[in-house]
Order: structure tokens, then sequence, then C-alpha cells
């Protein structure tokens, strides 16, 4: 069955590392979106991408970076990890532009020490 | 910009209760709106959507209606169960954009 995983599903980092969070679909999807969960706030946008090689930025892209070489990954990168940055990643993908509707990773919890 | 509001959770209820969780929005022109469900330790779901006003929404026996008068697309269900716990959110998307903005979700915990 086709799916989207997120790795690692845990990390703990210190303050100006940085840390790299892998997202992988295997449904073929053009659009790709990372969002950050935190308390009060529900999902933020950081960074999305409609295809190879497109990547733009979300409401919260400051610190935050990504890249896409091929359709199934979506890697995002902290290029110095803040305590700021502590949070749940969750990826999405689609490829329906009529229905919008989005299928989520199970998130990655991380902590910036 | 575009946004959305729903009630403070959380929200305890015992089983076979009645749910609403209100959700409000604010955008230009005719968005989509989106439940989504996020149960503990997973990713979000899709849970219902309506494109158009007066749409409703259903599954799992929730349901929604787009009103567009009152700019609203609250949650119902008749009679929930333990299952339903989780976290809701309720989203809209703008025509010819694939970006969603997420309201702060609200907490449900059903009791048996």
């Amino acid at each position: 069955d086709a799916e989207i995983t997120q790795s690692p599903r845990h990390k703990i980092t210190e303050t100006g590392r940085q840390v790299t969070l892998a997202c992988h679909q295997t449904w073929n999807h053009n659009n790709m979106f990372w969002y950050r969960q935190d308390l009060g706030h529900g999902l933020r946008l950081i960074h999305y991408s409609y295809g190879v090689q497109d990547t733009n930025k979300g409401e919260v892209s400051d610190g935050y970076s990504v890249s896409r070489s091929n359709t199934e990954d979506l890697p995002l990168t902290l290029e110095s990890a803040a305590s700021s940055q502590t949070s749940v990643y969750f990826c999405a993908s689609s490829d329906d532009l009529v229905s919008g509707r989005k299928y989520f990773g199970p998130g990655t919890r991380l902590t910036v020490l | 910009g575009d946004s959305v509001t729903q009630m403070e959770g959380p929200v305890t209820l015992s089983e076979e209760a009645f749910l609403t969780i209100n959700c409000t929005y604010t955008a230009t022109g005719y968005p989509s709106l989106f439940w989504y469900v996020q149960y503990p330790g997973e990713g979000l779901q899709l849970l219902l959507k309506a494109t158009k006003a007066d749409d409703k929404g259903s599954n799992k026996g929730f349901e929604a209606t787009y009103r567009k008068e009152t700019t609203s697309f609250h949650l119902e269900k008749g009679s929930v169960q333990v299952s339903d716990s989780a976290v809701y959110f309720c989203a809209l998307r703008q025509g010819g954009s694939e970006k969603l903005v997420f309201g702060k979700g609200t907490k449900l915990t059903v009791n048996p």
C-alpha cells in the first residue's frame, strides 16, 4: 500500500546543531508540505513544494530549509537548531487539486536542548 | 489573511452524548472547508469536507454544513463513542491553492 513515512520519529538534539528530518511518500504525489504542531497554535505551514526542484516558504519558514530532488522525498533541514524549534513536525502530501485532501505522516517529535 | 477559529477545548463528554465543535472562518472568496482528526500518537486524517455553500460533509456519523452566511462549519455527532477521543482540526483552503489554514484544534475526550 502507498504511504507516507517520516524519520526519525523522535529526535533530541542540542542548540546550534544541524538537523534533517526525512519525509518519504510512495503515492507519487506532486505536492508535499511540512507543518509544525505546537500547543495553542494548531498546525502551521513551514515549507511546501509543488514538484521536483520547486520549493516555497510557508508562514513560519525562518530557520528551516527544504529541497526537492525527486518526487518521493522532501527533507526538512534546521540549519542551526534553536529551543524555539522544539515541536512535533508533520509531513503531508497531496495530488488532488480538486478535493484538497492531504495525507499526513505520523510525525516527528523534535526536542532541542 | 485567512484564518480559522475553533472553540477552546478540551471537551469532555460521556459516551452517547451529543457533540458540537464550533468552527468559524475568515476568508476572501469561497474557500473549501475541512475537518481533520488526529488520534493519539498519529498524524492527521481527513474526516470530512465541503467545497461550497450549503454543502454537508459527513463521515463516521460526523456531519458539518458549510454556512456562508455565518462563515461557519460546525462539527456535530449525535452519539459519541470512546473511540472518538481525539483532537479535531477545522481547516480551510482557498481555491487554486494547495495550502491549508488550520484552527488550533479541539481535544475531545469521551468517557465510558
